[in-house]
């Protein structure tokens, strides 16, 4: 199962980034994101699709529909700044499944 | 909400083997799966094993198949992977990962900070 995120997007603070994640009818399947800073580890920022994980900014969304699922970053700030990834659990012979990442750049 | 912590990682040559450690603390051990993702440098994140509650179901990642093996200790809070026949393409941060969802729609948090293993002759 393969996903499709855009390598990268750009955004002027305040304004709002969306981020793609595409795959084979992704609408039947739960999909999270994961923000990434140079050097440290992963974090979920939104999970199954739509929710937030405790300590997560509102400004962080998600929704997910036929082909396309997305994640939505409002009001940018500069340390929004990072790499973002898609991830659903696809089925047991290939259980998890990551985009190939999307950074963000705030101008 | 607990945490994770890596060890083990290191310099090998292609051929040889390692193992790395990941130490739960903070939550029950034993309600969890558990994984390992690896980050080669400057690319993206590549899923590697799974190890399920009562070691109900193990998968790996085609790539490390047969090379690969994951484990758990329940009363350690522990898990491990031993790592075979490794190869240049392995090299990377290794991260050992939480699956938070109370179904199958398999999400990971906490991830733990990573430990880095390097293969090269």
């Amino acid at each position: 199962y393969v996903l499709t995120q855009p390598p990268s997007v750009s955004v002027a603070p305040g304004q709002t980034a969306r981020i793609t994640c595409e795959g084979d009818n992704i609408g039947s399947k739960h999909v999270h994101w994961y923000q990434q800073k140079p050097g440290q580890a992963p974090v979920v920022v939104v999970y199954e699709d739509s929710d937030r994980p405790s300590g997560i900014p509102e400004r962080f969304s998600g929704s997910n529909s036929w082909n396309s699922a997305t994640l939505t970053i409002s009001m940018v700030e500069a340390g929004d700044e990072a790499d973002y990834y898609c991830q659903v659990w696809h089925s047991p012979e290939d259980p998890y499944v990551f985009g190939p990442g999307t950074k963000v750049t705030v101008l | 909400e607990g945490h994770l912590e890596e060890s083990g990682g290191g310099l090998v040559r292609p051929g040889g083997s390692l193992t790395l450690s990941c130490v739960a603390y903070g939550f029950t051990f034993t309600s969890y799966s558990f994984n390992w993702v690896r980050q080669a440098p400057g690319k993206g994140l590549e899923w590697v094993a799974s190890v399920s509650a009562s070691f109900g179901h193990i998968y790996y990642a085609q790539s490390v198949r047969g090379r690969f093996t994951i484990s758990r200790d329940d009363a350690g809070a522990s898990v491990f992977l031993q790592m075979d026949a490794l190869r240049v393409d392995d090299t990377g941060i290794y991260y050992c990962a939480r699956d938070a969802s109370t179904g199958t729609t398999g999400w990971f948090d906490p991830w733990g900070q990573g430990t880095l293993v390097s293969v090269s002759s």
